[in-house]
């Protein structure tokens, strides 16, 4: 069976400091892990995936997350916060199944 | 149009209304999917569609009806509906099913129901 869970529902953080969202999840099989954001009244779009070829994941808008296997973790970072950031990310794993198992959501919120 | 749209983007119903999400993709994708989005609840997979073809209903109330008349288009047909269904319901599409682990679905923005 596979899990995901995201450690915090709020993160805030200011203006041009780093942005660091965590997620650990558990799977049987050798994970995807996805992240998507979700903007106000928007549907959810990819930021990143996971796909086993690079441990450190690059990917839209300045945002990246490392595959720990030995932590099970994939936690999402960006140097530095845009206001534009504040949104909602959700850390998404699928294994052998083709069912995307998502997590709770955290609300990134950016102050000036 | 590009991507996956969905109309309306809010509907407000009372519990003996019948109603209709639809959905619409642009991208040529063959597989097409219903998830409803609760407050402080994970997304949940409703319905999944493969060339047209219903391939999973996750134990959804039978007062939710979807019908997929081609690969670009997806309905929700609503009635008698509960206030707990109350939610955002988001359309997504992908290229295949059953999915390639490593390709992405597609969302739409959504729309916002409340039932009354």
């Amino acid at each position: 069976a596979q899990s995901v869970t995201q450690l915090d529902s709020h993160v805030s953080v200011s203006e041009g400091t780093p942005v660091l969202l965590r997620c650990n999840y558990s799977s049987s099989y050798s994970p995807s892990l996805f992240w998507y954001v979700q903007h106000p009244n928007k549907g959810l779009q990819l930021l990143l995936k996971y796909t086993s070829a690079a441990t450190l994941v690059k990917g839209i808008n300045g945002f990246e997350a490392e595959f720990k296997k030995s932590e099970t973790s994939f936690h999402l970072t960006k140097p530095s916060a845009h206001m534009s950031d504040a949104a909602e990310y959700f850390c998404v794993v699928s294994g052998h199944t083709d069912k995307l198992i998502f997590g709770t959501g955290t609300r990134l919120q950016v102050f000036p | 149009e590009t991507g996956v749209t969905q109309t309306p983007r809010h509907l407000v119903m009372g519990m003996t209304n019948k109603k209709s999400l639809k959905c619409e993709q642009h991208l040529g994708h063959n597989a097409m999917y219903w998830y409803k989005q609760s407050a402080k609840k994970p997304l949940e997979l409703m319905f999944v569609y493969s060339l047209e073809e219903r391939v999973e209903n996750n134990s959804v109330p039978s007062r939710f009806s979807p019908e997929c008349p081609n690969s670009s288009h997806l309905f929700l047909h609503l009635h008698t509906l509960q206030p707990e269904d109350s939610a955002l319901y988001l359309c997504a599409s992908s290229q295949v099913y059953p999915r390639d682990p490593y390709n992405e679905q597609f969302f739409g923005p959504g729309t916002r129901l409340t039932v009354l």
